[in-house]
């Protein structure tokens, strides 16, 4: 069974850039989820989709940050204007149930 | 607001030997407890898990206990063994859906 695919796996970009990522969830998981995890830190959640419907964005940066699950599928988070509080790894995860699969995360540094 | 806590930031062991990791959280809605695995430049790897209804779980090497009342949970790695070095996240949910909270991990490193 194939795990959660992230691409890129890595980013530099000015600050003030934009930035995308993108996940494709292992095949039959409804819920897919996006995390921030700074240096030190354990994984943030950002946001958690179930299908094509947003479950919980409560800790996104709305003003800079924005996600999308067209489909019930892949998905893509976005960053727009990044700062360099911005750099650090984006994971995806996918799950049936309560258990989350994580892909091998975008790391991001905003210069 | 920290709701999962893992007070080592790192633990060494011997090969052979029994590694202890600690976990302890703060909010009493969290009823699914996981442990993941991450070495450097991948993803976590889920590990091991236990419900709220339990109070062990075991998987080959790795077991996992949980005591509710004190809201503390541990994973032991018997034995240990040099592949077994990584960083440890301990993670929660339950107030939220399937979102998890996560520790800040713990490194533990096995010698030969």
């Amino acid at each position: 069974e194939a795990g959660v695919a992230q691409s890129p796996r890595y980013k530099i970009i000015e600050k003030r850039q934009s930035v995308a990522f993108w996940c494709n969830p292992i095949s039959g998981h409804a819920t897919l989820y996006w995390y921030q995890q700074i240096l030190g830190q354990g994984p943030k959640l950002l946001i958690q989709f179930q299908n094509n419907g947003v479950v919980d964005d409560s800790q996104l940066p709305k003003d800079r940050f924005s996600a999308e699950r067209l489909k019930g599928v892949d998905s893509t988070l976005k960053i727009q204007p990044a700062k360099l509080e911005d750099s650090a790894v984006y994971l995806c995860a996918s799950s049936l149930w309560e258990t989350q699969y994580f892909g091998p995360g975008t790391r991001l540094l905003v210069l | 607001d920290q709701q999962v806590k893992q007070n080592s930031p790192s633990l060494s062991v011997q090969e052979g030997r029994i590694s202890i990791l600690n976990c302890d959280y703060t909010n009493s809605m969290f009823d699914y407890f996981l442990w993941y695995k991450k070495y450097p430049a991948e993803g976590p790897t889920f590990l091991i898990s236990i419900s709220s209804i339990k109070d062990k779980n075991e998987d080959g090497r790795f077991t996992v206990f949980l005591n509710k009342s004190a809201k503390h949970l541990s994973l032991h790695i018997v034995p240990s063994q040099p592949g077994d070095s990584a960083v440890y996240f301990c993670a929660a949910s339950g107030n939220s859906g399937y979102a998890l909270n996560f520790g800040k991990g713990t490194s533990l490193l096995v010698t030969p």
